[in-house]
């Protein structure tokens, strides 16, 4: 079965410069959350979509931002990178109204 | 968003231990679900559980919604059976905001 695809799987970027994180959802889910998980932290909400329109937001900074797309992927998009923001980044996906969410893989980012 | 509390924070084990892990929420929840985050940082979905019970092999979880709690036994635990364990929901009067808890680290010694 498919399942959440996330890209890429690793990243090294130096201090103040720009990432963007992509996520690939199960097909026929409409909804996408993205999550930040820092080392030996639980993993933080920053935002979801639902039908391609911002659906929630918790802890994202102003840095960074977030759209889905007309196919339903996302893009996290990390501005002025600082050693603070190297974490573990998931995302998941679920049909709304009840329904099991599943994770990707994650992209590990390392900002040096 | 809703506070999740997951409780112990740490636990360790002798295989075969039994165990049983404890998640409290601020509020009603949706979507509640139970997860295994493996030593490479993958989250494995072990439970989508709202209300009621269910059980899948040595493990079996119980949410009592209107108790605003939630529990995950494991039985019989082995050494793979260790990593951090986590319990996730959404309010439920705010979808698409699904909340962690702090995680429980299990550790299974053989």
């Amino acid at each position: 079965a498919a399942g959440v695809i996330q890209s890429p799987r690793h990243l090294i970027k130096e201090k103040r410069e720009t990432a963007t994180l992509k996520c690939y959802p199960i097909p026929r889910h409409d909804t996408v959350y993205w999550y930040q998980q820092g080392p030996g932290q639980d993993p933080q909400f920053l935002i979801s979509f639902y039908e391609k329109m911002q659906s929630d937001k918790g802890s994202i900074p102003d840095r960074f931002s977030a759209q889905q797309f007309s196919d339903y992927h996302s893009e996290l998009n990390m501005s002025s990178l600082e050693l603070g923001d190297s974490a573990l980044y998931f995302c998941a996906s679920t049909r709304t109204g009840g329904f099991e969410a599943f994770f990707g893989q994650g992209t590990r980012l390392t900002v040096v | 968003g809703i506070q999740v509390e997951q409780s112990p924070p740490d636990l360790i084990l002798q295989e075969g231990a039994n165990s049983t892990l404890r998640c409290n929420f601020s509020d009603s929840v949706n979507n509640l679900q139970w997860f295994h985050q493996n030593p490479w940082g993958q989250l494995i979905n072990l439970f989508y559980i709202p209300s009621g019970t269910k059980q899948n092999g040595r493990l079996s979880a119980t949410t009592v919604a209107t108790e605003r709690y939630s529990l995950l036994y494991i039985s019989s635990s082995q050494t793979t059976d260790s990593g951090v364990y986590f319990c996730a929901g959404e309010g439920l009067y705010n979808n698409n905001d699904m909340r962690f808890g702090a995680g429980t680290r299990l550790t299974v010694k053989p």
